[in-house]
């Protein structure tokens, strides 16, 4: 089966300190990754995938086949990132994301 | 083109009652999705089609729901019979046909089912 777990539901860090959010996921096979952020009031999009190996608002994340994780990071936090993040995975040869719970990441000035 | 649209933005309904969403994706996307997401949980994938061809459903897609792409443009999910249960935001999102491609979403449809 087809997992993406995200163990923090809410995530609080201070403007300029590192910040990492975490993204297991379950599959078998050799998925696709994405993070998808909703910024307040705004739709669903997408931030980066691990195709492409992109850094994307100071953002990065690395595939980790080995503990089967995709966690995002950046180096310095800013205010603008305050969201709520989604981990989601798509299965090989397969077309539906399938996401986690989501983390509500805020940035404290 | 300013991305994909839905209409109506909110619907409420009562017990039993039958809605139906619209959803415009981006003009040259060849994928469209439907998701349904409750409070506190990430979206939940219900259906997609490949232009007209409606190519996988979810168990989540119970008989009340049907969804159709006429054209292979705009799409419909209709409700029939709607229970409080179907309360939730339903987003729709496009993409190109290409690996890797991410999904693009519309900014969803709230229902609430009184």
């Amino acid at each position: 089966a087809q997992r993406v777990t995200q163990p923090e539901k809410l995530l609080s860090v201070f403007k300029g300190a590192p910040v990492e959010l975490k993204c297991n996921y379950s599959y078998s096979g050799s998925p696709e990754l994405f993070w998808y952020v909703q910024y307040s009031r705004q739709r669903l999009q997408l931030l980066l995938r691990h195709i492409s190996r992109e850094s994307i608002k100071g953002f990065t994340a690395d595939l980790n086949k080995g503990e089967t994780s995709f966690h995002l990071k950046k180096p310095f936090a800013q205010e603008e990132d305050s969201a709520m993040y989604y981990c989601a995975l798509k299965g090989q040869g397969a077309q539906k994301l399938v996401f986690g719970q989501g983390t509500r990441l805020t940035i404290n000035p | 083109d300013t991305g994909v649209s839905q209409d109506p933005r909110h619907k409420i309904t009562k017990r039993g009652q039958n809605v139906t969403f619209r959803c415009d994706p981006i003009s040259e996307h060849n994928r469209l999705y439907w998701y349904r997401q409750t409070l506190g949980q990430g979206p939940e994938f219900l259906t997609y089609f490949q232009n007209e061809a409606q190519l996988e459903k979810s168990r989540l897609l119970s008989d009340r729901f049907s969804a159709e792409r006429p054209k292979g443009s705009f799409s419909t999910l209709e409700i029939q019979r709607t229970e409080q249960g179907d309360s939730a935001m339903y987003l729709c999102a496009s993409s190109l046909a290409l690996p890797g491609s991410g999904e693009y979403f519309g900014p969803g449809t709230r229902l609430t089912v009184l």
